[in-house]
């Protein structure tokens, strides 16, 4: 069982929805981040939380807006957003931001139709 | 700007035998963190293995180690005695010290061939 859980694994959305997607962290990290994974491209971080305030926003179009309630919770509520937005959103845990490694959820494949 | 560049897009290997993976990165920093993870087909990505650039030592971790080129900027990763479970996509990884924005190269997809 991964210690970083991703729901939903698949999300198909039309372009006017509302969705969010949840992360949540077992592992006592205080780090948390959103990473965007498409196809033959590097992935791109978007969002970056310390102890469950934001430390990094990477020009993330603000279609997309994260919330961190606490450090084990993580959330990227979605809204009006692009066909060109369909792609592989990681969820990511660290015990800090510093020098320590991440820990990768399963991720949620998103369709933006 | 730092950058990662893994030139094998697609590689494969026969069973027990080994493979080599390149990366080569691009930055001005002295101190900084590499990694190579592997992505199955379950999607999540998994860390394989880590080296700290003050180490002049290659890191390994059972069958799998690094042959690190500080000067040329090289961190190639080598799978010894592949197995149909390292099939997966492996991509390398940089960070800056004391800060976790960790930029990917675009991926190598590994095929193990039984």
């Amino acid at each position: 069982e991964t210690g970083v859980t991703q729901t939903p694994r698949h999300l198909v959305m039309g372009m006017t929805n509302k969705k969010s997607l949840k992360c949540e962290q077992h592992l006592g990290h205080n780090a948390m981040y959103w990473y965007k994974q498409s196809a033959k491209k590097p992935l791109e971080l978007m969002f970056v939380y310390n102890f469950k305030e934001q430390t990094e926003n990477n020009s993330v179009p603000s279609r997309f807006s994260p919330e961190c309630p606490n450090s084990s919770h993580l959330f990227l509520h979605l809204h009006t957003l692009q066909p060109e937005d369909s792609a592989l959103y990681l969820c990511a845990s660290s015990q800090d931001v510093r020098d320590s490694p991440l820990h990768f959820g399963n991720g949620t494949r998103l369709t933006v139709t | 700007a730092q950058t990662v560049t893994q030139s094998q897009p697609e590689m494969s290997v026969q069973e027990a035998e080994t493979v080599t993976l390149s990366c080569t990165y691009d930055t001005s920093e002295n101190n900084y963190y590499l990694f190579w993870y592997k992505q199955p087909p379950s999607r999540q990505m998994i860390l394989v293995i880590r080296q700290e650039a003050y180490k002049q030592q290659n890191a390994t971790e059972n069958r799998f180690s690094v042959n690190f080129q500080k000067a040329a900027k090289s961190f190639s990763l080598k799978i010894s005695d592949s197995q149909l479970g390292d099939t997966a996509m492996y991509f390398c990884a940089f960070t800056q010290y004391n800060n976790n924005d960790m930029r990917f190269g675009a991926g190598t997809r590994l095929t193990v061939k039984p």
